[in-house]
C-alpha cells in the first residue's frame, strides 16, 4: 500500500532552535514535495526533491532514496515559521500525489 | 493568471443541495489535481486531469462527486446532494511538466489554489 508518514505530529520550539521534521514512505517514488500550509489554508511548495539535498534560506531538505526517508530542517527558527508542514510524494506506480498527515509547528518567541 | 485561482472561497450549503467548485489553473498547466482536506488532516487525493482527460478519479468518495475539465483549462468539481461529511476544504493544484520530457515526469512543481471551504449544514 502506498503510504506516507510524518513525525512528529506536533512540534513546539523556541525561537532560534534547529528543527527537523521527518517523512517516510512505503514504496519507491519519483518525486517528493515539502509543502507549507499556513492557517487559512494556503499551501506553498517549499521544495521538490528526487534525490540529494536542497537548501533555500534557512530551510534544508534532504532525501534518502534507499531508506525511503526525507527530512526538512529549519535553522534559526522564527515565529513566522509556525505552520503545518506536509510531505507529498508521487509513487512510481501512481500518477497523483499522496500527502502525509502534516506536522504542526509552533515557534514561540 | 498569476496563480491557481479557486472560487468561491467559502461556500455554505444546506444538506441535499448541489454545489459547484471552480478551479482556474495557471495558464498552460497540463496537470490538474483536486484534493479534499478535512480539518486537522492532510489533503486526500480526489481526482487528476491531464489536459481534458480525467486519468484518475479513484479518490472520489462517492458517485455524488463529479469533476470535469472540458477544455483542458478550468475545472469544476460538482457535489450533488451534499452531506455533512462533505464539509472540508477542497484544494486544487496544477503543474506544468518540464519541456521535452513528456507529460508524466518526475519533477513536477505543484502550485496550489487557496481552496474552497465547504460547510454543509
Amino acid at each position: 500500500k502506498n503510504e506516507v508518514e510524518q513525525s512528529p505530529q506536533n512540534l513546539t520550539a523556541q525561537e532560534g532552535e534547529f528543527i527537523t521534521i521527518n517523512c517516510s514512505y512505503s514504496v519507491g517514488i519519483s518525486a517528493l514535495h515539502w509543502l507549507q500550509q499556513h492557517p487559512g489554508g494556503g499551501i506553498v511548495s517549499l521544495f521538490m526533491l528526487s534525490s540529494g539535498k536542497k537548501k533555500h534560506g534557512r530551510l534544508i531538505a534532504t532525501i534518502n532514496i534507499q531508506e525511503k526517508h526525507s527530512s526538512l530542517h529549519i535553522t534559526a527558527s522564527h515565529p513566522r515559521d509556525s505552520a503545518v508542514y506536509i510531505c507529498a510524494v508521487k509513487f512510481i506506480n501512481g500518477q497523483n500525489f499522496v500527502f502525509g498527515p502534516g506536522t504542526r509547528l509552533s515557534v514561540l518567541p | 493568471g498569476a496563480g491557481v485561482s479557486q472560487s468561491p472561497r467559502y461556500k455554505v450549503a444546506k444538506r441535499g443541495q448541489d454545489v459547484a467548485l471552480r478551479c482556474d489553473p495557471i495558464s498552460g498547466h497540463v496537470s490538474l489535481f483536486w484534493y479534499q482536506q478535512a480539518l486537522g488532516q492532510g489533503p486526500e487525493f480526489l481526482t487528476y486531469f491531464q489536459n481534458e482527460a480525467q486519468l484518475d478519479k479513484s479518490g472520489l468518495p462517492s458517485d455524488r462527486f463529479f469533476a470535469e475539465r472540458p477544455e483542458g483549462s478550468v475545472s469544476t468539481l460538482k457535489i450533488q446532494r451534499t452531506q455533512q461529511e462533505d464539509s472540508a476544504v477542497y484544494l486544487c493544484a496544477s503543474s506544468l511538466p518540464r519541456p521535452g520530457q513528456g507529460v508524466l515526469v518526475t519533477n513536477e512543481k505543484l502550485f496550489f489554489g487557496s481552496g474552497t471551504q465547504l460547510s454543509v449544514l
